[in-house]
C-alpha cells in the first residue's frame, strides 16, 4: 500500500457542485499539506496542518476548505466548484524536524 | 521576497550525455534547497537536499546538485543521462521566515526529455 493515499484518482464534476478530496497516510507524519499543480505554475499551497488542531491557509485558499479528521487523514473540499479549479491536486506529508515531503499520487479534478 | 526560478521549461539531452537542470533562488538567510522529480501520473519524489556542508550533494538515481552561494544557484546534474530520467523536475527552497511556518517555495518545473 502507498504511504500517502489520495482518493479519488480522477474526478469530473459540474460547476457549483461540492466535492471532497481525501488523503490518508501511514507514515506517522504530523504535518500534512494540500497543493494544486497547474502547468507552468509549479505547486501552490492551498492549506496545511501541523496537527489535528492546527489548520493554516496557504497562498491560494479561497474557494477551498479542509478538515483534519485525525493525524492520518486530511481532506480538501471545494464548496462550490468552478472551472478554474480544474487542476492536479496533491497531498503531502512531513515530519516536524525533517525536510523531505512524501507526496500522494494526486487527484486529477476537472470541473465542467 | 523568497523565490525560485527554473529558467528552462524543457531540456533535451541525448542518452549517455551529461545533463543539467538549472535552478536559481532568492532567499534571506541560509538557504535550504531541494530537488524533486515527478514521473507521469505519479506524485513528486524527493531526490536530494542541501542544508549545510559540502556544496556538492548526491541524491537518488545517480543525480547530484551543486550549491553555489555566490551565484545563488542549485543546478541538478547527472554525468550520463538515461531515457528513464525523462520526467518533470522541481526545485524548491524553504522560506526561512517564521511567520510563513517555513513553507517550501516551488519552481515552475523543468521537463527533461532524454532521447535514445
Amino acid at each position: 500500500d502507498a504511504d500517502v493515499t489520495q482518493t479519488p484518482r480522477n474526478r469530473i464534476t459540474k460547476t457549483g457542485k461540492r466535492i471532497m478530496l481525501e488523503c490518508s497516510q501511514t507514515k506517522g507524519h504530523d504535518r500534512m499539506y494540500w497543493y494544486r499543480q497547474d502547468p507552468g505554475l509549479g505547486l501552490r499551497l492551498i492549506y496545511y496542518s501541523f496537527d489535528v488542531k492546527d489548520i493554516n491557509k496557504g497562498e491560494i485558499s479561497d474557494g477551498y476548505s479542509v478538515s483534519r479528521q485525525a493525524q492520518a487523514k486530511f481532506s480538501l473540499s471545494l464548496e462550490s466548484a468552478i472551472p478554474n479549479q480544474t487542476a492536479l491536486y496533491f497531498c503531502a506529508t512531513a515530519r516536524t524536524g525533517d525536510y523531505g515531503y512524501t507526496f500522494g499520487s494526486g487527484t486529477r479534478l476537472t470541473v465542467v | 521576497a523568497q523565490s525560485v526560478a527554473q529558467p528552462e521549461d524543457q531540456v533535451n539531452v541525448a542518452e549517455g550525455n551529461p545533463l543539467t537542470v538549472k535552478c536559481t533562488y532568492s532567499v534571506s538567510g541560509n538557504p535550504y534547497l531541494f530537488w524533486y522529480v515527478q514521473y507521469p501520473n505519479r506524485g513528486l519524489q524527493f531526490l536530494l537536499k542541501y542544508i549545510t556542508g559540502d556544496n556538492l550533494v548526491k541524491g537518488s538515481y545517480g543525480f547530484e546538485a551543486e550549491f553555489n552561494k555566490s551565484q545563488t544557484s542549485f543546478h541538478l546534474k547527472k554525468p550520463s543521462a538515461l531515457v528513464s530520467d525523462s520526467a518533470l523536475y522541481f526545485c524548491a527552497v524553504r522560506d526561512n521566515h517564521m511567520d510563513s511556518n517555513y513553507q517550501l517555495i516551488w519552481g515552475a518545473g523543468t521537463k527533461l526529455i532524454i532521447k535514445p
